[in-house]
């Protein structure tokens, strides 16, 4: 079964604008992850946030954890046309190998 | 070598054949996973393999036989397919149990680009 929701299922917006992504979960975990993956092809990792962490940057990416809501945000700043992909979350928790539950996603398109 | 390569690219089978996919890493990752994506969804997790040992079944069907003949490469045999296992199937690799966290590698997973399977 799918733990994550993603919203919203669909964004839209014009190049150089900031893009805001939600997840929420419902079980306890050992981190969050964020995954894009461009149309019909393999998921890409972009960030992983661990359960004791509230706030992480990579580049352009800001991600935020907030465990007692169950809840995580993925900003993308200063979009690019490059970045319209969708955007998975997936939360881990260790039961031998590591096991990934995505999110629904969010399909973002970067409008030139 | 931080790529995880899956053949073919593409596959179209009748509900009699046998096929398989492969899906071969380098990076001396020991946890292997097989992904079904149905379109416009999320991954749906179907095995996972740890140190060349099967440590999860998600339930899936008799006619996927997942197979890690070693390491590096991970296989999963199709027979008597359906319709509706049409979608794109995805390998990933990770660092496992006491090497990643040994390594202080966080558990992150790489995936291949699929194989887009069509059963007619």
């Amino acid at each position: 079964s799918q733990q994550g929701e993603e919203d919203p299922q669909a964004l839209s917006i014009q190049e150089g604008e900031n893009a805001t992504m939600n997840c929420s979960y419902k079980t306890s975990i050992n981190n969050l992850q964020w995954y894009r993956q461009n149309s019909g092809r393999g998921l890409v990792h972009l960030i992983l946030i661990r359960s004791n962490e509230r706030e992480k940057h990579s580049g352009r990416l800001r991600v935020t954890l907030d465990t007692s809501k169950k809840s995580s945000s993925l900003l993308i700043t200063a979009s690019r046309a490059a970045d319209t992909a969708s955007y998975f979350c997936a939360t881990g928790r260790l039961q031998g190998a590591q096991k990934l539950v995505f999110g629904q996603g969010t399909r973002l398109t970067i409008n030139p | 070598d931080t790529e995880v390569t899956q053949t073919p690219k593409h596959l179209v089978m009748g509900m009699t054949n046998k096929k398989s996919l492969k899906c071969e890493q380098h990076m001396g990752h020991r946890a292997m996973y097989w992904y079904k994506q149905k379109a416009k969804k999320p991954p749906e997790l179907m095995f996972v393999y740890s140190y060349e040992k099967l440590s999860i079944n998600e339930s899936v069907p008799s006619r996927f036989s997942p197979e890690c003949p070693n390491s590096s490469l991970l296989n999963l045999h199709l027979h008597a397919l359906q319709p509706e296992d049409s979608a794109l199937y995805l390998c990933a690799s990770s660092q496992e149990g006491f090497a990643r966290l040994a390594g202080g590698h966080d558990n992150e997973q790489f995936f291949g680009p699929g194989t887009r399977l069509t059963v007619l």
